[in-house]
């Protein structure tokens, strides 16, 4: 069974440019959860989609988007792109929602984005 | 705003030693804490969920408890080796929500 997939894996864009990440979660996981990584934080939490449906969302703002597709593939956007936002950007695919039971997750290889 | 915090930050073990560290979570609400290996230029991968107080996981030289009167899990590596150099993450569910992640513990095993 292929894993979770990430394109790109890595990015570099400029402040003020806007960004679309994609995830393709594991064949049969109808939930994907977004997490962004910066040196010295834990994975934080942005947000969860489950049957296309915006489950939870994190402490991010509004420059924070997604969406899920029928076919359970994710895209997260990131608008007006500033320096802080250079991160690992890691999408986790799991068969349940978070909400309906302990969740295992299973993770991609990530999107490596630098804004300079 | 619920914190997972994770001790120590990172840790030197020489090959063939033993080791262990600690996962502090607040212990209302809780419902499942996580553990994750993450290799450098690889995914997290999962080790262990765990729900039940007193709950023990073993797999292979690695094994987690859990405490969640008290809101701490131990993960232990016997007898570590090269392969065992990985961030360690723990994370939790509270409310039986998403997962709220530690900042994890970077081992490093010295041959």
């Amino acid at each position: 069974k292929a894993g979770v997939t990430q394109t790109p894996r890595y990015l570099i864009k400029t402040r003020g440019q806007q960004v679309t990440l994609s995830c393709s979660p594991i064949s049969g996981h109808r939930s994907v959860s977004w997490y962004q990584q910066t040196p010295g934080q834990g994975l934080q939490f942005l947000f969860e989609y489950f049957s296309e449906t915006q489950r939870n969302k994190g402490n991010f703002p509004g420059r924070f988007s997604g969406r899920q597709f029928s076919n359970s593939r994710s895209e997260m956007n990131v608008s007006t792109l500033e320096l802080g936002d250079s991160a690992l950007y890691l999408c986790a695919s799991s068969l349940r929602s978070s909400g309906s039971g302990w969740n295992e997750q299973f993770f991609g290889p990530g999107t490596r984005l630098t804004v300079l | 705003i619920l914190n997972v915090e994770q001790s120590p930050q990172s840790l030197h073990v020489q090959e063939g030693d033993s080791t262990n560290f600690t996962c502090s979570f607040p212990s209302s609400n809780f419902y499942a804490l996580h553990w994750y290996r993450w290799e450098t230029a690889k995914s997290p991968e999962a080790l262990f969920v765990m729900t039940l107080n007193g709950d023990e996981k073993k797999k292979g030289r690695i094994s987690a408890t859990l405490n969640t009167k008290e809101g701490y899990s131990y993960l232990y590596i016997k007898g570590s080796q090269p392969e065992d150099s990985a961030t360690y993450l723990c994370a939790s569910n509270f409310g039986n929500e998403k997962l709220t992640f530690g900042t994890g513990t970077r081992l490093t095993i010295i041959p």
